[in-house]
């Protein structure tokens, strides 16, 4: 059975810090790995998606690596500005069912 | 264009009643996920509906839990004789369906509560 274990569980940084949030899954037998923003009382919203012969993806300030042998993806979210506070979610989808499993999620606060 | 809506956006039942959730998907989206999500714990996979396959159903808890879907267009979630554990935020998705290429677009969700 998948888990996907997120660390730390909650990060408080000043603006303009760098953010560096992990996520480890149990199965490398995945399609593809995504990270999510979930903002209080909303849905998710996708960041970022890697393919699983992909080794990292960048859109804008964010950068997401994905190392399947190790079981590891690393979120980087450069100069964090305070509408980055939200929580942040790890989701790998296997190779049948298309169905995610998600991580426990990350809190993030960026403090002005 | 619309994204995914979900109907109700809150509801409280008493425990023991029926109760029905709503997911309307984005239009040509194939695939159609329902998942759960617990205070303080992550989000659970209930179900999966893709085209005309039977769905995947690993993820419901109980036979209190079903869901429908109608074609290729809107599905129903319903729980029979709520129970308090069943309060949580209820979370529908949809992608076009292209197994691990693209993206799974989520609604705002239904809380519900269950006194």
């Amino acid at each position: 059975k998948q888990e996907v274990t997120q660390i730390p569980a909650a990060l408080s940084v000043p603006e303009g810090e760098n953010l560096v949030l992990n996520c480890s899954f149990t199965d490398s037998a995945i399609y593809n790995l995504q990270w999510f923003r979930q903002d209080p009382g909303k849905g998710l919203t996708s960041l970022l998606l890697i393919q699983s012969s992909q080794r990292e993806q960048t859109s804008g300030r964010l950068n997401a690596s994905l190392d399947k042998s190790s079981g590891r993806s690393t979120l980087y979210i450069a100069a964090s500005q305070p509408g980055d506070s939200a929580t942040y979610l790890c989701a790998v989808e296997r190779a049948a069912g298309n169905k995610l499993t998600f991580g426990g999620g990350t809190r993030v606060l960026v403090k002005p | 264009g619309a994204g995914v809506s979900q109907s109700p956006s809150n509801k409280v039942t008493e425990k023991g009643k029926d109760v029905e959730l709503r997911c309307d998907p984005i239009s040509g989206h194939t695939a159609l996920y329902w998942y759960r999500q617990r205070l303080g714990q992550g989000l659970e996979f209930l179900i999966y509906f893709q085209g005309n396959s039977a769905p995947d159903k690993s993820g419901l808890p109980s036979d209190r839990f079903s869901a429908e879907r109608t074609g290729e267009s809107v599905s129903t979630l319903t729980i029979q004789r709520t129970q308090q554990e069943d309060s949580a935020v209820y979370l529908c998705a949809s992608s076009p369906g292209l197994a691990g290429r693209e993206t799974q677009y989520f609604g705002p969700g239904t809380r519900l509560l269950v006194l």
